[in-house]
């Protein structure tokens, strides 16, 4: 089966760039999308199809797919941007939805 | 405004059975793919099931396949997920999500609601 492979937490400082990367076969093949997660609450679409910023999500975020590794950047990080994130694809060959592990990003 | 509101979580002891409903408003429900994503305590994301716009194409992950079933009534606006021989390791926050297409992204997504699995 197809596996998504995430650092398991980010630290940054305010002000900075968060860079989330997941790593997948060929995941540069495939269409990537991120999430993100605060605590209770559901997850909310951050990036679609690689890099497109759904309405009402920051400039801040940014994405970028090739070869085996799939980006999610987060520029001039702020306080309220600390949540986990997740990446996701739709695997053709199994027909099958795969989310990544998850990465905590904690603004320091 | 898009709505997704989880009913039908609770405790429910293995090898047991309990029907989750997501009622839908704000938008052409039948217009749309549904899915079903669950998340155990402190763990991350689990795709359960989806489901497109006319039930013609239903998909499980292999952790739920031969005992949950995936539904949907266009006409209630409602999708509905049927867990039998339920297992402690199904315990999570089951959340339905919508997705303007056959695959592809979750646009929107429900608050959840909660399935415990215990004796």
């Amino acid at each position: 089966s197809y596996v998504l492979t995430q650092p398991p937490s980010v630290s940054v400082a305010p002000g900075k760039t968060a860079r989330i990367t997941c790593g997948g076969n060929n995941i540069g093949s495939k269409s990537v999308h991120w999430y993100q997660q605060k605590p209770g609450q559901a997850p909310v679409l951050v990036i679609s199809y690689d890099s497109d910023r759904p309405s009402g999500i920051p400039e801040r975020f940014s994405g970028s797919n090739s070869g085996d590794t799939a980006t999610l950047t987060i520029s001039r990080v702020e306080a309220g941007d600390e949540a986990d994130y997740y990446c996701q694809v739709w695997d053709s060959s199994s027909d099958h939805y795969v989310f990544g592990t998850g990465t905590k990003v904690t603004v320091l | 405004e898009v709505q997704l509101v989880e009913s039908g979580g609770g405790l429910v002891k293995p090898g047991g059975s309990l029907r989750l409903s997501c009622a839908a408003s704000g938008f052409t429900f039948s217009s749309y793919s549904m899915n079903w994503v669950r998340q155990a305590p402190g763990k991350g994301l689990e795709w359960v099931s989806s489901i497109s716009s006319s039930s013609s194409y239903i998909y499980y992950a292999d952790s739920v396949k031969g005992r949950f079933t995936i539904s949907r009534d266009n006409a209630k606006n409602s999708l509905y997920l049927q867990m039998n021989s339920l297992r402690a390791e199904d315990t999570a926050v089951y959340y339905c999500a919508r997705v303007p297409g056959r695959v592809g992204q979750y646009d929107y997504w429900g608050q959840g609601t909660l399935v415990t699995v215990s004796s």
